[in-house]
């Protein structure tokens, strides 16, 4: 079946750090990757996603790339601002009659301090 | 584009009575929309699929009775909570996705509605 696993937070940073959030998944076939973010309160929302190998989603000025070989799709962001805090779901989606559910990861959660 | 909409954002009830939460898709046609379940700092728990004019398909472990969906429109999907309990509160995230390619693999998710049962 499908999995994501994703590093557990919490994931404290300062204002500007770099900030990799590691994802890897299991599944069958060629499924869609997904970063969401949720705010407090809030449901989610997407942050970007790749639907092939060697796809690179970007927004905002985060970025992932697929990469099948090591199943990864790892979030980046170079300088992380206080408003970034917030959960950030690794999810995956796969067709084959499955009406594109989505897997997900655990979540992690950023703080990020000023 | 591609917003979706959920009412209302919270709702309080005694237990025993019944809530229906309502799940729009705005500025497009859903073909399929989902209803998850969040705990508290935990990731979301997928109820049920459904598709428009077709009953909806549920996870193991949900109870069908107690947690009713309609997917009457291609842009409008209700769950009700029947007969609510204390163990029913929760936060109900409803997502929907568009039915046309490219983007027939994305869901977009409404902002949540916070359950209160007392």
């Amino acid at each position: 079946g499908n999995s994501v696993t994703q590093m557990e937070g919490p994931v404290t940073l300062s204002e500007e750090a770099f900030l990799t959030i590691n994802c890897t998944y299991t599944a069958t076939g060629y499924p869609s990757l997904f970063w969401y973010v949720q705010y407090p309160g809030e449901g989610l929302q997407l942050l970007l996603k790749a639907t092939k190998a060697d796809d690179k989603g970007s927004n905002k000025g985060f970025e992932a790339t697929y990469r099948k070989e090591t199943t990864s799709f790892h979030l980046e962001k170079g300088s992380v601002q206080v408003s970034d805090s917030a959960v950030y779901f690794c999810a995956l989606s796969n067709s084959g009659g499955s009406n594109y559910k989505l897997t997900f990861g655990k979540g992690t959660l950023l703080t990020v301090n000023p | 584009g591609a917003v979706v909409s959920q009412h209302p954002s919270w709702v309080i009830c005694k237990s025993g009575t019944s809530v229906k939460i309502e799940c729009r898709s705005l500025d497009f046609q859903a073909t399929t929309m989902f209803w998850y379940r969040q705990f508290p700092k935990q990731s979301l728990m997928l109820m049920a699929t459904s598709n428009e004019g077709s009953k909806a398909t549920y996870e193991q472990g949900v109870e069908k009775d107690k947690f009713l969906i309609n997917h009457a429109s291609l842009t409008l999907s209700t769950l009700t909570v029947t007969s609510a309990h204390p163990e029913d509160s929760s936060f109900y995230i409803c997502s929907a996705r568009e039915g046309l390619a490219p983007l027939s693999d994305t869901q977009y998710f409404g902002p949540g509605t916070r359950l209160t049962v007392l």
